[in-house]
């Protein structure tokens, strides 16, 4: 079993709707959690970053974990045909080492 | 401020031969992350570098892989004798010193093809 757990996709959805983008984990020792976005033949950038559960909302972004589950979600509102990219989870424990999901591939619909 | 810069872009080399990649980090950035992702997966960690200094190899193949993040240059990381398994994305992330674990900047990769 991996350790993060990530549907690869693809998820297509019209322009305009509420995306939620999902991942599991098993190693309740993970602290810290990350939603990279990586466009086609790019590098993954960082969209969001939270350490605590709960909700953490930046524009139209919304992280969210939940701890007591092991589940961390990321919500899309409104979304725009340039979100259409590859969405990884990444979690990590008090060092440095980033331990990735396997990317969830989102298209939105004009 | 340059973000983190990688060259070459592409690279396609033969079997037997060496690829040599390298990763500019942005300014003041002194930790250097060597990730490979190959088609339809995530990343896999490789290599995690401070200057002079090599932190974490866990990630990296036993054999004819190597890691280095010289005082001056750029992080160099190494292939010899490739072979077409080697096949993939190769990027680099980069963070600044007493940072929150996971806050990475990544370059836009090398693409290396072996023939």
């Amino acid at each position: 079993q991996k350790e993060v757990e990530q549907d690869p996709g693809p998820l297509s959805v019209p322009e305009g709707a509420i995306v939620s983008l999902n991942c599991t984990y098993s190693n309740s020792a993970f602290q810290y959690f990350m939603w990279y976005r990586q466009y086609s033949r790019k590098g993954p950038e960082l969209l969001m970053y939270t350490y605590s559960s709960g909700n953490k909302e930046d524009g139209r972004f919304t992280a969210q974990v939940d701890k007591s589950s092991k589940y961390i979600s990321l919500f899309i509102r409104d979304s725009q045909p340039s979100d259409s990219a590859t969405y990884l989870c990444a979690m990590t424990d008090s060092n440095y080492q980033l331990i990735w999901g396997a990317g969830t591939k989102l298209i939105i619909k004009p | 401020n340059a973000g983190v810069m990688q060259n070459p872009r592409h690279l396609v080399r033969r079997r037997g031969q060496e690829a040599r990649l390298r990763c500019s980090p942005m300014k003041g950035h002194s930790h250097v992350y060597w990730y490979r992702q190959l088609p339809e997966e995530g990343l896999k960690f490789m290599v995690y570098l401070q200057k002079e200094n090599i932190i974490d190899e866990s990630g990296m193949p036993k054999e004819r892989f190597s890691a280095e993040f010289p005082k001056e240059g750029p992080s160099i990381l190494r292939i010899q004798q490739v072979v077409r398994g080697d096949s993939a994305a190769y990027f680099c992330a980069s963070s600044p010193p007493a940072t929150s674990p996971g806050t990475q900047y990544f370059g836009p990769g090398t693409r290396l093809t072996v023939l």
